[in-house]
């Protein structure tokens, strides 16, 4: 079974850019979940899709940041304009989101986003 | 609102001691409890999960966690800790209440295993 894949690894950007993650959820996954991982930090969660709609957007700094999961399948986060502390790790992850035996969600390698 | 504490940021073990990380949690219901590991410049590599039932539960690489309702604590446990267990540890948890039911982390511990 293919994992969830992100792009890019990496990118470095100015600030006040504009830059764009892309996710593939597992197949058939319905939940995708994105999260920042700052350095020294635990995951904080921006935003959760279940199939195409926003479950919970409530920590998306909605002023720059933006998602969309159009077909209920990939997803893009998006960040316009960049600022100096929106360096971190995004992660993104998936679970099936039906049957109480599989809650647990994987994770994609996530890319490692350096504002300069 | 839900929560997940790590206290310890750092755990020190010799190679063949018994391992234990902290973790606590804070969730209205009964939880979906998790723990993952994170080696550098890699995601998060899901370890095992508390349903219900069996407190005791286990997973990969030898590892297993101890579910006590009581006192909210989901702790990580190994036997026989291996100088490549070193890595960053995260619990998470998520209410049982649905599938629209947010994941949180807590702050992560690093484990530090030496010969």
């Amino acid at each position: 079974e293919a994992g969830v894949a992100q792009s890019p690894r990496y990118k470095i950007i100015e600030k006040r850019q504009s830059v764009a993650f892309w996710c593939n959820p597992i197949s058939g996954h319905a939940t995708l979940y994105w999260y920042q991982q700052i350095l020294g930090q635990g995951p904080k969660l921006l935003i959760q899709f279940q199939n195409n709609g926003v479950v919970d957007d409530s920590q998306l700094p909605k002023d720059r940041f933006s998602a969309e999961r159009l077909k209920g399948v990939d997803s893009t986060l998006k960040i316009q304009p960049a600022k100096l502390e929106d360096s971190a790790v995004y992660l993104c992850a998936s679970r099936t989101g039906q049957g109480i035996l599989l809650p647990e969600a994987f994770f994609g390698q996530g890319t490692r986003l350096t504002v300069v | 609102a839900q929560s997940v504490a790590q206290p310890e940021d750092q755990v020190n073990v010799a190679e063949g001691n018994p391992l234990t990380v902290k973790c606590t949690y804070s969730v209205s219901g009964n939880p979906y409890l998790f723990w993952y590991v994170q080696y550098p410049n890699r995601g998060l590599q899901f370890l095992l999960k508390y349903i219900t039932g069996d407190n005791l539960v286990k997973g990969s690489y030898g590892f297993e966690a101890e579910f006590n309702k009581s006192q909210t604590s989901f702790h990580l446990k190994k036997p026989s800790a291996l100088v490549s267990d070193s890595a960053l540890y995260f619990c998470a948890v998520r209410p049982n209440t649905g599938t629209a039911s947010k994941l949180t982390f807590g702050t992560g511990t690093r484990l530090q295993v030496t010969l």
